[in-house]
């Protein structure tokens, strides 16, 4: 079965660190970008970041540009973002989200999400 | 800019038929887009997708009461024989540079 794990999240003040990870199994983990996607509580879906499996390249959204690093581990089949000086806006649940392969970056695979909540 | 718009609400009754709307920005109608259901405290699930030319791919599962369509810079996901599971959000995505992704804002679905 095709899925992805995400787990890290927690309670963290403002200016605070936090390290997410998403772990992948049912497919060739090396083989696809895998996205970071957050939803703040009770709003839209909002892009985070990706990275390419070809060849690692990343991109974020203007928003957690700076702040956010998106990395992968393949031998571990494990996605990670390290979220640095967050904010209150940064609380939401954030997914990862395994694109189909090809050109189009479609999301055919969505984790269940994890919580990350920034407050004093 | 590259910026989808959708209707925040629709409903529709048990067992009709529901067309969603996913408007594409001005400069972008020949876009593809992707759309994904996220029901109530879960995760987004994949639909389907319209391809800029017209094809679509269904994510697996999917049953085939949903399908899409598109006029000009419009994209439709209409859902047939509605069911109270589909009570949802429905997102719309795409793709592109700066930034990446793009989803629509939403339009939750009450089935009625």
């Amino acid at each position: 079965e095709v899925q992805l794990v995400e787990s890290g999240g927690g309670l963290v003040q403002p200016g605070g660190s936090l390290r997410l990870s998403c772990a992948a199994s049912g497919f060739t983990f090396s083989s696809y970008g895998i996205n970071w996607v957050r939803q703040a509580p009770g709003k839209g879906l909002e892009w985070v970041s990706v990275i390419s499996g070809s060849d690692g390249a990343t991109d974020y959204a203007d928003s957690v540009k700076g702040r956010f690093t998106i990395s992968r581990d393949n031998s571990k089949n494990t996605l990670y973002l390290q979220m640095n000086s967050l904010r209150a806006e940064d609380t939401a649940v954030y997914y990862c989200a395994k694109e189909a392969g090809g050109a189009a970056s479609v999301f055919d695979i969505w984790g269940q999400g994890t919580m990350v909540t920034v407050s004093s | 800019q590259l910026v989808l718009t959708q209707s925040p609400s629709a409903s529709a009754s048990l067992g009709a038929s529901v067309k969603l709307t996913c408007t594409l920005s001005s400069g972008h109608s020949t876009y593809a887009i992707a759309w994904h259901q996220q029901q109530p405290e879960k995760g987004p699930r994949y639909l389907m997708t319209l391809n800029d030319d017209g094809r679509h791919s269904k994510g697996d599962g999917i049953p085939d009461r949903f399908s899409v369509s598109s006029s000009g810079a419009e994209r439709y996901l209409t859902i047939s024989s509605l069911q109270s599971e589909d009570e949802a959000d429905y997102y719309c995505q795409t793709w592109g540079s700066g930034p990446h992704v793009v989803f629509g804002g939403g339009t939750k679905l009450t089935v009625l």
